[in-house]
């Protein structure tokens, strides 16, 4: 079963505007990732928020946990063509196994 | 940087062959894991590993079996490859607390395998 659900599924946006996706899951968690998949290519690490931070800023990104709601968003803002690709997010337990959402697709166009 | 290459980029096989998966990382990590890939369901763990010759089973091991011999390396067997173990298979690392850039995992760039 799926830890972590992405919302939404699909995301279409125009360069320059703001990109939000966010992320639920259901157990207690160590932390919280996100990753981008590009198509058909492998998973590449984003950011990571422990479980007792609230905020994290990495670049044009920005993520948010609230523990209390089990649930995580992530920001991208001033979006790129280059941004294009599926975001994951993945929740991690104490063995550093992942448990990943199905993803939200995003599509900038120019 | 952390490198996790995995053998084949894409492989078809028949079904009923016995398919194997490489992994190599080189950064001396403890822990590996291979996952797959399916439209609509995001990543699914298959089998991880935490030191040499040791073995998790992850949430759907069915089919599948692995092996680790030496620390860099782990695979991931088909014994008898069928149709719906046709995916996208990913394999990963995991540096240890105080391994520095602990809890990231690093991702090889996938094997797309298609069984006839």
């Amino acid at each position: 079963s799926q830890q972590g659900e992405e919302d939404p599924q699909a995301l279409s946006i125009q360069e320059g505007e703001n990109a939000t996706m966010n992320c639920s899951y259901k157990t207690s968690i160590n932390n919280l990732q996100w990753y981008r998949q590009n198509s058909g290519r492998g998973l590449v690490h984003l950011i990571l928020i422990r479980s007792n931070e609230r905020e994290k800023h990495s670049g044009r990104l920005r993520v948010t946990l609230d523990t209390s709601k089990k649930s995580s968003s992530l920001l991208i803002t001033a979006s790129r063509a280059a941004d294009t690709a599926s975001y994951f997010c993945a929740t991690t337990d104490s063995w550093g196994k992942l448990q990943f959402g199905a993803g939200t697709q995003v599509v900038v166009t120019p | 940087d952390v490198k996790v290459t995995q053998s084949s980029r894409y492989l078809v096989k028949r079904t009923g062959e016995k398919v194997f998966l490489e992994c190599v990382q080189d950064m001396d990590h403890e822990n590996m894991f291979w996952y797959r890939q399916d439209p609509g369901l995001g990543l699914r763990l298959i089998y991880f590993s935490y030191d040499v010759k040791m073995k998790e089973k992850g949430d759907i091991p069915e089919g599948y079996s692995v092996s680790r011999e030496k620390k860099e390396r782990f695979s991931l067997i088909l014994e008898s490859a069928s149709t719906n173990q046709t995916s996208m298979y990913l394999c990963a690392s995991i540096a240890l607390p105080g391994q520095g850039s602990a809890e990231t995992q690093y991702f090889g760039p996938g094997t797309r395998l298609l069984v006839l």
